[in-house]
């Protein structure tokens, strides 16, 4: 079965420490990884996709890294609007739209 | 730019009420979701459909139906509503499964049912 596991559940930064979440997944075979933001009382936004082992993404803040294992979010001096709740899902290969397994999330709260 | 549009953000509807949660995604996509997010539980998918006309059970579907008589809109069915069914209710959309294509969630509608 696939397992997607994330940690911490919670992390608590201050202003500009630079950090990492961690994205474990178990999957037979990965078509891809995603990353969402989701900021209180809204839906997920789209971070990145990576497909394959050794793929890095970035975007402001914000770099996403792959391996065959897990996945990081390295967030680099960080600021008060990075908090949010981040999730990660997994697609497998051959895995149709039952085939998502999504994370439960890392709650980021970064203080001024 | 991709828009997923619920039709409502906050519901309060009564045990044994119906309820219809309404999606609308502009941009072609061929499969749309239906999820329920839970604190400590996280996403959990309801039902999908792939066409018109199409769908398929998720992993928690009793107690939810579903329908898709256009391409850009999916509705969400609570024929008989209950307490435990009180949750966020997210749709997405996905055009195909092929690498590079993302699924896109709308801004989630809150369910109350009392």
């Amino acid at each position: 079965e696939d397992q997607v596991t994330q940690s911490p559940e919670a992390l608590r930064l201050q202003e500009g420490e630079s950090s990492s979440l961690n994205c474990s997944y178990t999957v037979s075979g990965l078509r891809g990884l995603f990353w969402y933001r989701q900021d209180p009382g809204k839906g997920p936004e789209f971070l990145f996709t990576l497909y394959s082992a050794g793929e890095e993404k970035e975007k402001e803040r914000l770099k996403a890294t792959l391996t065959k294992k897990e996945s990081f979010l390295h967030i680099t001096a960080p600021k008060p609007e990075d908090s949010a709740t981040y999730l990660c899902a997994v697609q497998p290969l051959g895995g149709g739209a039952d085939g998502l397994t999504f994370g439960k999330g890392t709650h980021l709260i970064i203080q001024p | 730019d991709v828009k997923v549009t619920q039709s409502s953000r906050y519901l309060v509807k009564r045990t044994g009420e119906k309820v219809f949660l309404e999606c609308v995604q502009d941009m072609d996509h061929e499969n749309m979701f239906w999820y329920r997010q839970d604190p400590g539980l996280g996403l959990r998918l309801i039902y999908f459909s792939y066409d018109v006309k199409m769908k398929e059970k998720g992993d928690i579907p009793e107690g939810y139906s579903v329908s898709r008589e256009k391409k850009e809109r999916f509705s969400l069915i609570l024929e008989s509503a209950s307490t435990n069914q009180t949750s966020m209710y997210l749709c997405a959309s996905l055009n195909g499964f092929s690498s590079g294509n993302t699924i896109y969630f709308g801004e989630g509608s809150w369910l109350t049912v009392v």
